[in-house]
This record gives structure tokens, sequence and C-alpha cells, in this order.
């Protein structure tokens, strides 16, 4: 049983690039939130897809973006990237009917020259 | 603003012995209560879900709860040096996780 995953596995991009970070969720799972967590920090809450809807988003600008295809897998996208959006982003995958217990991938580590 | 809150530390316990992780939150109205293990470098891993007042134990970990406290602790028995990890606390509340800092449990040999 395949567990959730996340590609790439680490990335290198300029101040005012654009990235897009993939994952795909545990098997049986529908639900993809994403996280960002910055070192020596808690993951912080970006958003939660579900039925390819966003249907709750944190405390971020509108340059995080994403979405969700018919096979629940997801994309987060960033513009205009800043010096501080490095940071671990991790994707964690869930089944709608039971609890939400939430499982993450291996994460995403980004580095913003 | 919701908020969870945990020591960051570092706790430092000897190999064998209990180690003891504590948590508070705000939100009253959570219902669902995680315990995540980090390795350094790596992804959360989730060692202990609760969602009702008491204690709920698996393995060597006890999970408790005590929502008119709004607390939430982790006990790890028989202590191994495996153990040392970031101990992540996280509160549910509508879809999202809020997440404490994390403490840092180093088991010493």
């Amino acid at each position: 049983d395949a567990g959730v995953t996340q590609s790439p596995t680490h990335l290198i991009k300029t101040r005012g690039q654009q990235v897009t970070l993939r994952c795909s969720p545990k098997s049986g799972h529908d639900t993809v939130s994403w996280y960002q967590q910055a070192l020596g920090q808690g993951p912080q809450f970006i958003f939660q897809y579900y039925e390819e809807e966003e249907r709750q988003r944190g405390n971020f600008p509108d340059r995080f973006s994403g979405h969700q295809f018919p096979n629940y897998s997801s994309e987060l996208n960033v513009n205009a990237l800043l010096l501080g959006d490095s940071a671990l982003y991790l994707c964690a995958s869930s089944w709608e009917g039971y609890r939400n217990e939430q499982y993450f991938g291996p994460g995403t580590r980004l580095t913003v020259t | 603003q919701k908020e969870v809150e945990q020591n960051s530390g570092p706790l430092s316990v000897p190999e064998g012995a209990i180690a003891s992780l504590n948590c508070t939150y705000s939100d009253r109205g959570s219902q669902s209560f995680f315990w995540y293990r980090q390795y350094s470098g790596k992804s959360p891993e989730l060692i202990m879900s609760i969602y009702s007042n008491g204690d709920k134990e698996d393995g060597r970990f006890t999970a408790q709860l005590n929502k008119a406290s709004q607390y939430v602790s982790l006990l790890i028995r028989d202590s191994q040096p495996s153990d040392s990890a970031t101990y992540l606390c996280a509160v549910k509340s509508n879809y999202q996780l809020i997440w404490g800092a994390g403490t840092k449990l180093i088991i010493k040999p």
C-alpha cells in the first residue's frame, strides 16, 4: 500500500520565480492538505482540498494556490517567490469518512535564493 | 487566534524511563487531538490520536486528554534512544490541524 508521495524532493528557485509542487495521496484517501514548515516551527496550514474544491484556507497570500484532480492528487503553486518562502512543504492526505487522521508525505524542501 | 502550546524543551530522559510530553490548546470546540513524531529533516509521523477524555494506550505510548482543562499529554514508557525526536501536538479545528511548535525529546543511553 503506497503512502503519500510528493515531488520533487528538493527544489532551488530564484526570487520572483514560480514553483509547482505535487502530491499523490495514500490509497483510499480523498482529501489533501498542504502545510508549510519553517525550521524549528510547527507546520502552518496553507489549504485543504476535497472534491476538487478548496474548502478551507489558512493565513497565506493569494500567491499560494492549488488544485485537486479527479484522481485526488494535488498541486501547490507559489507565484512571485520570496526569500521567506524557503521552507519544507508538506502534503497530508486523509479520508473524509474517518476522523480525518492526516498522514504526511516526505515533503519538498524549497530553497529560494 | 486559536493556539496550541508546547514546551520547546529539550526534554532529556534516561533510557528506560518514562517521558512525559504536554500540550495545551485554546479552541474549546476541538474534538480531535493528535501526536506526531518528527525526526530531523523528515516529515511528521502520526503516532497517536485521541478523541475522548481519558487515556488511550498503544504499545509504549499513552495519550491523555482532559477537555475541561484543554490539556493533552503523551507518555512514552521504557524510552529508547530511537525515541529521540521532536514531538508535535496537533489539534483539529474545522478542517485544519493547528500545531504546537514541538518538544524536542532526547533519550540518554
